[in-house]
């Protein structure tokens, strides 16, 4: 079964901090999905990130960057210079499988709060 | 493009009685799945429709349930509300089933509250 753990629960910065929020994954597939989306205060899941197993690729995306280790499972979220803005709940999110079985296996999230 | 459009936004009901929320997704997307989001179990996999067939469930009780429209848009219904059902329902649109390999894009949800 399919598994992700979000150990931070609640993360408090000032602004223009740099904060790294935590994303273990368990799976027995070898194809996989991972995920990243934010939750405003409005409800709506917004997408960040989708990264396939087999890309172990970092990415960077503005103030935004991912770190992908399938050696230690997990896919790591960081914000520099974190901005008012991005207050709000992340959610980790993986899927075992593209086609009819395929679903979100979200992480209970981690609500960052960014202080003036 | 329009995205993931729920209605309604907000709905009030009484244990017994029954809801039923829309979902339309994104123009061109076949597949729709729901989720469940409570502050205890967190967001939780309902089921997904793809060409008006159920394709994938998750583990809710019978009294969830739902259908998909030749449109693809998507109803879900859940019978004899109970206290524990107030959650935020929450709607996904994927170009094809399976939507992992082509991303899964939310709207905004549906805020039910039993009381």
């Amino acid at each position: 079964a399919q598994k992700v753990t979000q150990a931070q629960t609640e993360i408090s910065v000032v602004e223009k901090e740099d904060v790294t929020l935590d994303c273990v994954y368990e799976t027995r597939d070898t194809t996989y999905y991972l995920f990243w989306y934010k939750q405003p205060p409005s409800g709506e899941l917004v997408f960040l990130i989708r990264r396939n197993s087999f890309d172990e690729q970092n990415e960077i995306s503005g103030r935004y960057s991912w770190n992908f280790q399938k050696s230690t499972s997990s896919f790591n979220f960081t914000i520099t210079a974190s901005q008012v803005v991005d207050s709000a709940v992340y959610f980790c999110a993986l899927s075992e499988a593209a086609g009819a079985n395929s679903k979100l296996t979200f992480g209970k999230g981690i609500t960052l709060s960014v202080r003036p | 493009k329009a995205g993931v459009t729920q209605t309604p936004r907000y709905l009030i009901k009484t244990r017994g009685q029954q809801v039923t929320l829309s979902c339309s997704p994104i123009s061109g997307h076949r597949s729709v799945s729901w989720y469940q989001q409570t502050p205890g179990q967190g967001l939780q996999f309902l089921f997904e429709y793809f060409s008006e067939t159920q394709r994938n469930k998750g583990n809710f009780p019978g009294r969830f349930s739902g259908r998909q429209f030749s449109n693809s848009r998507s109803e879900m219904n859940v019978s004899t509300l109970e206290l524990g059902d107030s959650a935020l329902y929450l709607c996904a649109s994927s170009l094809d089933v399976g939507g992992a390999g082509y991303g899964y894009t939310f709207g905004s949800g549906t805020r039910l509250t039993v009381v």
